[in-house]
């Protein structure tokens, strides 16, 4: 089955700062790739996704780049605000409903 | 529009016990997964339901069931069950769109916890 790879598992940027957060999949066959945002007590929320037919794509201060070649994709937030402050997960799909989450990254963004 | 309606949000019950989570997907959508979050395994895929059948499933024994109503409500069922289970169960509801057109959105999750 597909393995999603997720790096690093926590981080800590200053208000402003950038956050990268990287995954890694192992099914060339995996065609959709979502980033959602987990707040305590809280469901996950889709917060960015990517199909394999595009290589990048960009919402505001959150952007998510895709190389297929290299079986991994990135979470790029921008002037990260306190309320970034949240676990991230990756996922990967070949269809859209069975998703394999990567084990997640917990950002906290420094005042 | 309401989101995705999960109940109850926390239980408690013993080994061996049987246990039984409700989800009302938001209004429209079809198509519902279960994950079980863990510290420990994270995110994982229980099964998705589409038309009161089940279409996927992940590697999960027995003991974990599910069904879909005609109203596209779920439940998901945990039989005999084990420490290990103690988990926030999610369930996400999907408008079933064209193939590669579908986004899960998930409930706030109910929390089993087994004793």
């Amino acid at each position: 089955g597909e393995n999603v790879e997720q790096h690093p598992s926590t981080l800590s940027v200053q208000e402003g700062d950038s956050a990268v957060i990287k995954c890694t999949y192992s099914d060339s066959a995996s065609n959709y790739f979502p980033w959602y945002k987990q707040e305590l007590g809280k469901g996950p929320q889709l917060i960015i996704d990517i199909r394999s037919n595009v290589g990048e794509k960009k919402d505001q201060r959150i952007a998510v780049t895709l190389n297929k070649t290299a079986k991994h994709f990135s979470l790029h937030i921008t002037e990260t605000q306190p309320e970034d402050s949240a676990v991230y997960f990756c996922a990967a799909s070949k269809n859209d409903y069975k998703l394999s989450f990567g084990a997640g990254t917990t950002v906290t963004v420094r005042a | 529009k309401a989101g995705v309606t999960q109940t109850p949000r926390y239980l408690i019950k013993t080994r061996g016990q049987q246990v039984t989570l409700s989800c009302s997907p938001i209004s429209g959508h079809r198509s519902v997964s279960w994950y079980q979050q863990t510290p420990g395994q994270g995110l994982q895929f229980l099964f998705e339901y589409f038309s009161e059948t089940q279409r996927n499933k992940g590697n999960f024994p027995g003991r974990f069931s599910g069904r879909q109503f005609s109203n596209s409500r779920s439940e998901m069922n945990v039989s005999t069950l084990e420490l290990g289970d103690s988990a926030l169960y999610l369930c996400a509801s999907s408008l079933e769109g064209a193939p590669g057109a579908n986004v899960l959105t998930f409930g706030a999750g109910s929390r089993l916890t087994v004793l």
